[in-house]
C-alpha cells in the first residue's frame, strides 16, 4: 500500500539552528512530492514540490528539502530556524490518480527563542 | 496568484440543521476541488473529490448523502453538511487545482470550524 511516513510527531529546535523534518515515502512509479505548513487554524501552505530533477528543492521561506531516492525520503530542512517556523508540517505524495494526494501525519515543529 | 477562499470561517449551528460551506478559487479556475476534513492534531483526511460539471467522487466511509457537494462552476465548489449532528463537528478544508500551470500542485483555503450544539 501507499503511504507516506513522518516519524516525529514533534520535533523542537532553538532558533538559530539547523532544522530538519522527516518524511519517507512509498508509493508507486515516480514519486511526485509535496511539503505544506499550517498555522493554528488555517489552511495549508504550499512549501516546495519535487517532481523530476535536481534532488535539492528550494521553497519558500528559506526552506529546502532533499530527495533521496535509494532512501525514499524527502526531509524538508532549513538552515537557520525562526521562532515564526513554528507550525504543523506535512508531507504528501501524490496517489496516483485524479491529483490525490497521499498524507503524511504531519509533524509539529516548535522553535525555541 | 492562487489564492482560495472559504466561508464562512467559523460556524455554530444545532444538531439537526444543514449547514453550507463555500470553496472558491478567486484567481484561477479549477477544474478540480478536494474536501478534507481535519481532527485535532490530526492528519487531513480527504473526504472526496470534485470535478466541475460532474459527480463527486467520496471517499469509503464517507456519506454521499450527508455530505453534499456541488461544483457548479469553475470557480466555486459547495459542502452542505445535512442533519448534521455533533460529531460532525471538525475543521472542513478545500482545495483546488489550477488549469494552468502546475496542476499537480493543491492551493488550499483557509479552513472552516464547524461546531455542531
Amino acid at each position: 500500500a501507499q503511504s507516506v511516513a513522518q516519524p516525529e510527531d514533534q520535533v523542537n529546535v532553538a532558533e538559530g539552528n539547523p532544522l530538519t523534518v522527516k518524511c519517507t515515502y512509498s508509493v508507486s512509479g515516480n514519486p511526485y512530492l509535496f511539503w505544506y505548513v499550517q498555522y493554528p487554524n488555517r489552511g495549508l501552505q504550499f512549501l516546495l514540490k519535487y517532481i523530476t530533477g535536481d534532488n535539492l528543492v528550494k521553497g519558500s521561506y528559506g526552506f529546502e528539502a532533499e530527495f533521496n531516492k535509494s532512501q525514499t525520503s524527502f526531509h524538508l530542512k532549513k538552515p537557520s530556524a525562526l521562532v515564526s517556523d513554528s507550525a504543523l508540517y506535512f508531507c504528501a505524495a501524490f496517489r496516483g490518480s485524479n491529483y490525490q494526494l497521499i498524507w503524511g501525519a504531519g509533524t509539529k515543529l516548535i522553535i525555541k527563542p | 496568484g492562487a489564492v482560495v477562499s472559504q466561508h464562512p470561517s467559523r460556524v455554530i449551528c444545532k444538531s439537526g440543521t444543514s449547514v453550507k460551506i463555500e470553496c472558491r478559487s478567486l484567481d484561477f479556475q479549477a477544474t478540480t476541488m478536494f474536501w478534507y476534513r481535519q481532527f485535532p492534531k490530526q492528519s487531513l483526511m480527504l473526504m472526496a473529490t470534485s470535478n466541475e460539471g460532474s459527480k463527486a467522487t467520496y471517499e469509503q466511509g464517507v456519506e454521499k448523502d450527508k455530505f453534499l457537494i456541488n461544483h457548479a462552476s469553475l470557480t466555486l465548489s459547495t459542502l452542505t453538511v445535512t442533519s448534521a449532528h455533533p460529531e460532525d463537528s471538525s475543521f472542513y478544508i478545500c482545495s483546488a487545482i489550477t488549469l494552468a500551470g502546475f496542476q499537480e500542485t493543491q492551493y488550499f483555503g483557509p479552513g472552516t470550524r464547524l461546531l455542531v450544539l
